[in-house]
């Protein structure tokens, strides 16, 4: 059972409009929640990383929020580029009390922005 | 800057080959880690290495060996590669500590086509 769910699997939005990326997780406890872009290609970049006590946390047009009572969080991405055209994760890790924590990714959402 | 660097891009060999895949970085991190991502399933942990010679077992270890000789360099081999394990593989590091905890630099990634 995949414990990180996002939604939509894939998104087409045009230029100059926003959007927002959703994952929904079962993971609990949990240490920190992170949102990934990953390029065609290309791995995968971190944009934010929160821990359970931060309910926002933004890089640039990047806004993640985190519900850990409902355990959702979301990416909103304002005035969308060209460039933002890529496949966003969500990413959460569980501190199971070795060195090896644990991390859950989810399967991605494919963000198409048009001109 | 945080700089991880995969030894091949794209690759292809043949069924029964064994395969190295090689991986650097550059800032002194304790953990290494090797992710293979195919589409639909996300990225899924192969191996850890947490320390020189120190390794666990991810989700999918079968089939995979891994290798860390010095600090800066984790490799993953494939033994008797096969089909199946056409792919994309991801390397990352993050700092040392709970593996869970600190932030994920991934390498570039290295397509592999087995035939």
């Amino acid at each position: 059972k995949n414990q990180v769910e996002q939604s939509p699997q894939s998104l087409i939005i045009l230029e100059g409009k926003n959007c927002t990326l959703q994952c929904n997780y079962t993971v609990s406890p949990f240490s920190n929640l992170r949102w990934y872009k990953q390029d065609t290609g290309r791995g995968p970049v971190s944009l934010t990383i929160m821990t359970f006590s931060e309910n926002t946390k933004s890089n640039g047009r990047y806004t993640a929020t985190l519900d850990a009572d409902t355990k959702q969080s979301s990416l909103h991405i304002t005035a969308s580029q060209l460039s933002d055209s890529a496949s966003y994760i969500c990413v959460v890790s569980f501190d199971r009390g070795s060195t090896l924590g644990r991390l859950y990714f989810g399967r991605g959402t494919q963000l198409t922005v048009w001109p | 800057d945080v700089k991880v660097t995969q030894s091949s891009r794209y690759l292809v060999k043949r069924t029964g080959e064994k395969v190295f895949l090689e991986c650097v970085q550059d800032m002194d991190h304790e953990n290494m880690f090797w992710y293979r991502q195919d589409p639909g399933l996300g990225l899924r942990l192969i191996y850890f290495s947490y320390d020189v010679k120190m390794k666990e077992k991810g989700d999918i270890p079968e089939g995979y060996s891994v290798s860390r000789e010095k600090k800066e360099r984790f490799s993953l081999i494939l033994e008797s590669a096969s089909t199946n394990q056409t792919s994309m593989y991801l390397c990352a590091s993050s700092p040392g500590g709970l593996a869970g905890t600190y932030e994920q630099y991934f390498g570039p990634g290295t397509r592999l086509t087995v035939t």
